[in-house]
């Protein structure tokens, strides 16, 4: 399995409402990221886990809570949203940094993302 | 903090032409990836270049890396409507444990017209 897998694909919650995003990998990966993306411009990082414990937070409203309770899982609770918050939210996974090049090549494999409305 | 920036941040190019795509950092890194984007897609995976002067190419595509310069090119020959995406550049950072920092290029919006 090279998948990183994101549920669900849509999702649209109101500002009052408390929702998840779930994001899975099989690839022995033990880096997992979270990463939004408004429209016409670059991903930006929210969240980097290494070994299941949060490594970077970039500053991020606690609004967002990001959660990994397993080396497969990665999952980001969205409790009072705003407008603003509208966006594609996307997760990666990696292999070790050292690891790229040594025959490894695909550093980063990203999931296909859900697109979150917040109305 | 690192900054990337790509140029230019659009191009439209005639079918069959030659361009260049420019992506500058800002701080020393040996490791950078090239991604395509379509419309409400997610990212493609295009190249990774690992090391001063390296060159990898597919297809119609080729991305170069002069770490010295802190610059990659992604070249595009005899481009074809195919191609038409947004190409992002972007640095690696080694970060702690098993991660690491990917920092994003501005994106450049390509649009291949017959």
């Amino acid at each position: 399995d090279t998948e990183v897998t994101q549920t669900p694909k849509h999702l649209v919650m109101g500002m009052t409402n408390k929702k998840s995003l779930k994001c899975e990998q099989h690839m022995g990966h033990r880096a997992m990221y979270w990463y939004k993306q408004k429209a016409k411009k670059p991903p930006e990082l929210m969240f980097v886990y290494s070994y299941e414990k949060l490594s970077i937070n970039e500053s991020v409203p606690s609004r967002f809570s990001p959660e990994c309770p397993n080396s497969s899982l990665l999952n980001l609770h969205l409790h009072a949203l705003q407008p603003e918050d509208s966006a594609l939210y996307l997760c990666a996974s990696s292999r070790p940094y050292y690891q790229v090049g040594q025959g490894m090549i695909d550093g980063y494999t990203f999931g296909s993302g859900t697109r979150l409305t917040v109305v | 903090e690192l900054k990337v920036e790509q140029n230019p941040l659009f191009l439209s190019m005639q079918e069959g032409k030659n361009y260049t795509i420019y992506c500058n950092y800002s701080t020393t890194s040996d490791r950078l990836y090239w991604y395509r984007q379509d419309p409400g897609k997610s990212l493609e995976s295009l190249f990774v270049l690992l090391s001063n002067g390296a060159v990898k190419q597919e297809g119609r595509l080729m991305a170069s890396l002069d770490t010295k310069a802190r610059l990659s090119t992604l070249h595009i020959t005899a481009a074809v409507h195919d191609l038409s995406a947004t190409y992002f550049c972007a640095v690696d950072m080694e970060g702690t444990g098993t991660a690491s920092k990917l920092t994003f290029g501005t994106g450049t919006r390509l649009q291949v017209t017959l």
